[in-house]
């Protein structure tokens, strides 16, 4: 199956600063990558997502990039505020056999951006 | 409100006990997943169901099962708990069942066993 690596498990910035959280993948066919941000007491909500067709992404001050020789996938959180600390999970979408749709999530990192 | 219901938001139990997990997907999602979270295991996926069949299955304990029913409702059954048990349990919901696979989660089930 697939297997996701999240790092760092945990972050924290200045506010104002960007934030990058890393993931590597081990299934070349996974073809769909979603970020996922949990807040305090509430269930992981989508917030950016990128197919293996494309290498980059935005929206707004978020971006997600994929390197697929490489097989990792980054988020990029720039001009961070207070509101954005949470937990963000990555994921990867299975594609063959047993895996077919499954998301498979990597271990959460713990962002904090200080005021 | 992300549209997935899940009750109760917090249940507290004893050993040995056996409890039920509610969760109404969003209105159109016809796939429905369970995941675990616990403090240093991250996300682990359970179970799928797909228009009221199994679909997939992830690690989940033979003390566990699950259904979705007609109205596409399922539940989470967690019997003979242990110690180890208490978790958050999610309930996702998803249109299709492979393609992009957006999933929408619930608020979650706090599960406390004593």
């Amino acid at each position: 199956g697939e297997n996701v690596e999240q790092h760092p498990s945990t972050l924290s910035v200045q506010e104002g600063d960007s934030a990058v959280i890393k993931c590597t993948y081990s299934d070349s066919a996974s073809n769909y990558f979603p970020w996922y941000k949990q807040e305090l007491g509430k269930g992981p909500q989508l917030i950016i997502d990128i197919r293996s067709n494309v290498g980059e992404k935005k929206d707004q001050r978020i971006a997600v990039t994929l390197n697929k020789t490489a097989k990792h996938f980054s988020l990029h959180i720039t001009e961070t505020q207070p509101e954005d600390s949470a937990v963000y999970f990555c994921a990867a979408k299975g594609r063959s056999g047993s895996t077919l749709g499954r998301l498979y999530f990597g271990r959460g990192t713990q962002l904090t951006v200080w005021p | 409100d992300s549209g997935v219901t899940q009750t109760p938001k917090h249940l507290i139990t004893a050993t040995g006990q056996r409890v039920t997990l509610r969760c109404s997907p969003r209105s159109g999602d016809l796939s429905v997943y369970w995941y675990q979270q616990s403090l240093d295991q991250g996300l682990q996926f359970l179970i799928q169901y797909y228009n009221g069949e199994e679909r997939a299955k992830g690690n989940i304990l033979e003390r566990f099962s699950a259904q979705q029913f007609p109205d596409l409702h399922s539940e989470l059954n967690l019997s003979s708990l242990e110690l180890g048990d208490s978790a958050l349990y999610f309930c996702a919901s998803s249109v299709v069942s492979s393609g992009a696979n957006v999933l929408t989660f619930g608020a979650g089930s706090r599960l406390t066993v004593l």
